[in-house]
C-alpha cells in the first residue's frame, strides 16, 4: 500500500530564515505530487505540483520554490521566510485510476 | 475561475440523525469529485469519490452526484460525535492535474 511522509511534523523559524520541508511518498512510481498550504481557519491553497521529475508547476507567485529531485521525493524551500507564510504545509500524491489523492501528515510551520 | 462552494457551517445535527452537507461546482468540465475529512490540527482524509450521475453508497456515507445541476452531496447516516470535523469538497477536471477545493463545512454532532 502506499504511504507518504511529511517532515517536520512541526517547526517555528523566524522571520528570514530559510525553510526546507521534505515529502516522499512509498509504494507508487511516478505519482503526481502536490504541495498545499493552509492558513488557520481557511482553505486549502495550491502551492505547486509534479507531474515528473523537473516538472514543477507554480500556482501561486510568491518566495517559495519547489523542487523534484527523485521520483518520489518533493521538496518546498524558501531563502527567506515571512510572516505570512505561517500555516499547515500538506503534500499530496495522486496517480490512482480514479484520480484519488491523498494527503501527508502535514507540517505546521510557525514563522515569528 | 473555477470554484467548488460550501457552506462554512457549523452544522449541527444529533448523535443518529442523518447529516447532509452539499457541494456546488462551476466547471462543467468536472469529472471526478471527492469529500475529505479534516480534524482539526490533522490532514485531510479521503472518505469519497464519486464520478458517475446518482449514488455511491460505502458504509454509513452516501455520496451523490448531479452533474446536470452541478451539485454534489455527502450524507452520513447515523451520525456520531466522532464525526463532528470539516468536510471538504474537491473537483477535478478532466486533462487537468489540479483538485479544486472547496472551504469545507464544519459539521458537529450532539451527543
Amino acid at each position: 500500500s502506499q504511504t507518504i511522509h511529511q517532515w517536520p511534523a512541526t517547526l517555528v523559524q523566524p522571520v528570514g530564515s530559510p525553510l526546507s520541508l521534505e515529502c516522499t511518498v512509498e509504494g507508487t512510481s511516478n505519482p503526481n505530487l502536490y504541495w498545499y498550504r493552509q492558513a488557520a481557519g481557511r482553505g486549502l491553497q495550491l502551492l505547486f505540483y509534479s507531474v515528473g521529475i523537473g516538472q514543477i508547476s507554480s500556482e501561486v507567485p510568491q518566495n517559495l520554490s519547489a523542487s523534484r529531485p527523485q521520483d518520489r521525493q518533493f521538496i518546498l524551500s524558501s531563502k527567506k521566510l515571512l510572516l505570512s507564510d505561517s500555516g499547515f504545509y500538506l503534500c499530496a500524491w495522486s496517480g490512482g485510476l480514479d484520480y484519488e489523492q491523498y494527503f501527508g501528515p502535514g507540517t505546521r510551520l510557525t514563522v515569528t | 475561475q473555477k470554484e467548488v462552494e460550501q457552506n462554512s457551517g457549523p452544522l449541527s445535527v444529533p448523535e443518529g440523525a442523518i447529516a447532509s452537507l452539499n457541494c456546488t461546482y462551476s466547471d462543467r468540465g468536472s469529472q471526478s469529485f471527492f469529500w475529505y475529512r479534516q480534524y482539526s490540527g490533522k490532514s485531510p482524509e479521503l472518505i469519497m469519490f464519486i464520478y458517475s450521475n446518482g449514488d455511491k453508497e460505502d458504509g454509513r456515507f452516501t455520496a451523490q452526484l448531479n452533474k446536470a445541476s452541478q451539485y454534489v452531496s455527502l450524507l452520513i447516516r447515523d451520525s456520531q460525535p466522532s464525526d463532528s470535523a470539516t468536510y471538504l469538497c474537491a473537483v477535478i477536471t478532466s486533462g487537468t492535474y489540479k483538485y479544486i477545493f472547496g472551504t469545507g463545512t464544519r459539521l458537529k454532532v450532539l451527543a
